[in-house]
């Protein structure tokens, strides 16, 4: 099973509203990311969890909470959202190898639209 | 900075016709990944390459990993309708970062 699940597949939110993506996976992986992607332009990294630990995170502002409660689940918390984060939101995993190969599998995404 | 430069931008061609997309890089990869995207959904990952010259192939599509894991290929045979999307080429570094192209916008036409 190489699959990632997302829910809500699409969120419409108000600028004062709170809200939370969702995002599981059961292949055992150790790795763990959320992106932003805009339209017609590849993801952009926001967090990277390793052993359920957050190991990355680009300068993401505060208004984006990540959180990981097991090593299957992870969750972003969306708080006081601006236009300009209305985007596709991708999660996805990756196994962890010595290698140093770091194949990702993303899920569906959430459309996000902030009003 | 876009650290894999990927080309073309945009492909249209006819059903049956032959298509190479390339991704080229002046930083070594530790791994290649090249992923395909349609509107609204995530990225599939086709292939993961890692050694240098390595060559793969998946049915109708080959891709390439040069010599110096610097640049790769995906070249599709007898395109269809179905292989329509956004082509994403990714490079693997040390630190779970993923760096990629920006994308290839491929259409073939029935």
């Amino acid at each position: 099973d190489t699959e990632v699940t997302q829910t809500p597949k699409h969120l419409v939110m108000g600028m004062t509203n709170k809200k939370s993506l969702k995002c599981e996976q059961h292949m055992g992986h150790r790795a763990m990311y959320w992106y932003k992607q805009k339209a017609k332009k590849p993801p952009e990294l926001m967090f990277v969890y390793s052993y359920e630990k957050l190991s990355i995170n680009e300068s993401v502002p505060s208004r984006f909470s990540p959180e990981c409660p097991n090593s299957s689940l992870l969750n972003l918390h969306l708080h006081a959202l601006q236009p300009e984060d209305s985007a596709l939101y991708l999660c996805a995993s990756s196994p962890i190898h010595m290698t140093g190969t770091y194949e990702q599998y993303f899920g569906p995404g959430t459309r996000l639209t902030v009003t | 900075t876009q650290l894999l430069e990927q080309s073309p931008q945009f492909l249209s061609i006819q059903e049956g016709e032959n298509l190479t997309v390339y991704c080229n890089s002046s930083s070594v990869f530790s791994s290649l990944q090249w992923y395909r995207q349609e509107p609204g959904e995530g990225p599939v990952l086709l292939v993961t390459v890692v050694t240098g010259g390595e060559v793969k192939k998946l049915k109708r599509l080959t891709f390439q990993f040069g010599d110096a894991r610097k640049d790769s290929s995906l070249h599709i045979t007898a395109a269809q309708p179905g292989d329509t999307g956004l082509y994403l080429c990714a490079g693997g570094r040390d630190d779970y970062k993923l760096s990629f192209g920006a994308g290839t916008t491929v259409t073939v036409r029935a």
